[in-house]
């Protein structure tokens, strides 16, 4: 699966959105990115995952650029409760492994 | 409905001991993960197991550790001997057999060995 990068920490304010970015510039084909989160103390909770199409679902978006090296996740308007470390992850959709890095801790500040 | 559920929440143990975590899967789950996540790093995948097929056992870091699933559902994760390393949230994730894309976890398993 393809490796993904992203920055260690973002904040963001409260009611705006935050926009969280993805690297990915050697994913294939027939990859997918996904996208979950992890509140603290709590296991990781799926958001939304797309292969070349802008996604979009009731908890976030997703853009993939063109060349789908890289991709934004998308909060429309942050609360408190969406503070938590975003993973990134690229795989494929049948595949049995997700491959977890280390995520984006967003803060979402009042 | 249900969750996923982990026990124990937290185990604390010897070095040296042996530990049982349990998971129960959400009902009609067949593929079941468990994956451990270390302070302050992101999640380390173990082991996969889908319906009757051979576990991917591919994640897990010794032959200290092992896994079982008895008639499909319940998942029992063994560490033998434990080392301090070894100390760390332990996840259990399932998921639908044709729904690849979103695992449900559940709330883990911190163990710590002292």
């Amino acid at each position: 699966d393809a490796k993904t990068t992203q920055p260690t920490s973002m904040d963001c304010a409260e009611g705006r959105a935050a926009n969280l970015p993805c690297n990915h510039s050697t994913i294939s084909g027939n990859e997918y990115v996904y996208w979950y989160r992890q509140i603290h103390s709590q296991g990781p909770q799926y958001i939304i995952h797309g292969l070349k199409n802008n996604e979009t679902n009731e908890m976030a978006s997703l853009i993939i650029t063109e060349d789908r090296k890289s991709s934004t996740l998308i909060l429309p308007h942050a609360t408190l409760r969406d503070t938590a470390v975003y993973y990134c992850i690229v795989r494929w959709n049948t595949g049995n492994q997700f491959y977890f890095g280390t995520g984006t801790s967003l803060t979402v500040i009042p | 409905g249900a969750g996923v559920s982990q026990s124990p929440s937290n185990k604390v143990t010897e070095k040296g001991k042996d530990v049982e975590l349990r998971c129960d899967p959400i009902s009609g789950h067949t593929a079941l993960y468990w994956y451990r996540q270390s302070l302050g790093q992101g999640l380390e995948f173990l082991i996969y197991f889908q319906g009757n097929s051979a576990p991917d056992k591919s994640g897990l870091p010794s032959d200290r550790f092992s896994a079982e699933r008895t008639g499909g559902s319940v998942s029992t994760l063994t560490i033998q001997r434990t080392q301090q390393e070894d100390s760390a949230v332990y996840l259990c994730a399932s998921r639908t057999p044709s729904s690849y894309n979103e695992q449900f976890f559940g709330p883990g398993t911190r163990l710590t060995v002292l």
